[in-house]
């Protein structure tokens, strides 16, 4: 069975760090580019980052860019996003998803989520 | 960016019932659009890929269609566990990936 579970959300102060984790199972992790998407409070879903397999190519939405870092650890079938600088306006459910070999691009498996409060 | 509106922001329906759900893009997407299902507190699960296809083990009762710029959810007899927000997301032009404001589909 696909699985992934996020971990690492919580209660952080603006303009502090905060590291999530994504761990896969259930299917060859190394294969499969990887995303992040996020949902504010009341809101939708909103794509944050993409990483590739290999970690040759890896995009973010605007609003996180120099601020968030996303990395992979396939020997640990890991995900991460390291968050710094997070401002109010990140505060969310964070999910981390599977991106689809065949058919292409999309998001097939997705975890339950963690949450991430900017507040002080 | 491509920027996709659903309509209509919250659909009241009886179980049994034909829902019918928009997604309209700002510039042609071609077939690049997906729909994913969003329960509370559960994870997005993906239902039709490349506008009108099913995903692996989605039920029959779940259709999509359309091109370019408007496209459709049918779901043809409401279950129970359908009443959920619906999202529809393009991958024509990305990054970045868009998604629509999602419609909420709740029991009448």
């Amino acid at each position: 069975e696909v699985q992934l579970v996020e971990s690492g959300g919580g209660l952080v102060q603006p303009g502090g760090s905060l590291r999530l984790s994504c761990a896969a199972s259930g299917f060859t992790f190394s294969y499969h580019a990887m995303i992040w998407v996020r949902q504010a409070p009341g809101k939708g879903l909103e794509w944050v980052s993409y990483i590739t397999s290999s970690r040759s190519t890896i995009y973010y939405t605007d609003s996180v860019k120099g601020r968030f870092t996303v990395s992979r650890d396939n020997a640990k079938n890991s995900l991460y996003l390291q968050m710094n600088s997070l401002r109010a306006e990140d505060t969310a459910v964070y999910y981390c998803a599977r991106v689809t070999v065949t058919p292409y691009n999309w998001f097939d498996a997705w975890g339950q989520g963690t949450l991430v409060t900017v507040s002080s | 960016e491509i920027v996709l509106t659903q309509s209509p922001a919250t659909l009241s329906l009886s179980p049994g019932e034909r829902a019918t759900l928009s997604c309209r893009a700002s510039q042609s997407v071609s077939n690049y659009l997906a729909w994913y299902q969003h329960r509370p507190g559960q994870a997005p699960r993906l239902l039709i890929y490349d506008a009108s296809n099913r995903a692996t083990g989605i039920p029959a009762r779940f259709s999509g269609n359309g091109s370019g710029t408007d496209f459709t959810l049918t779901i043809s007899s409401l279950e129970p566990e359908d009443f959920a927000v619906y999202y529809c997301q393009q991958r024509s032009n990305w990054p970045p990936y868009t998604f629509g404001q999602g419609t909420k589909l709740e029991i009448k």
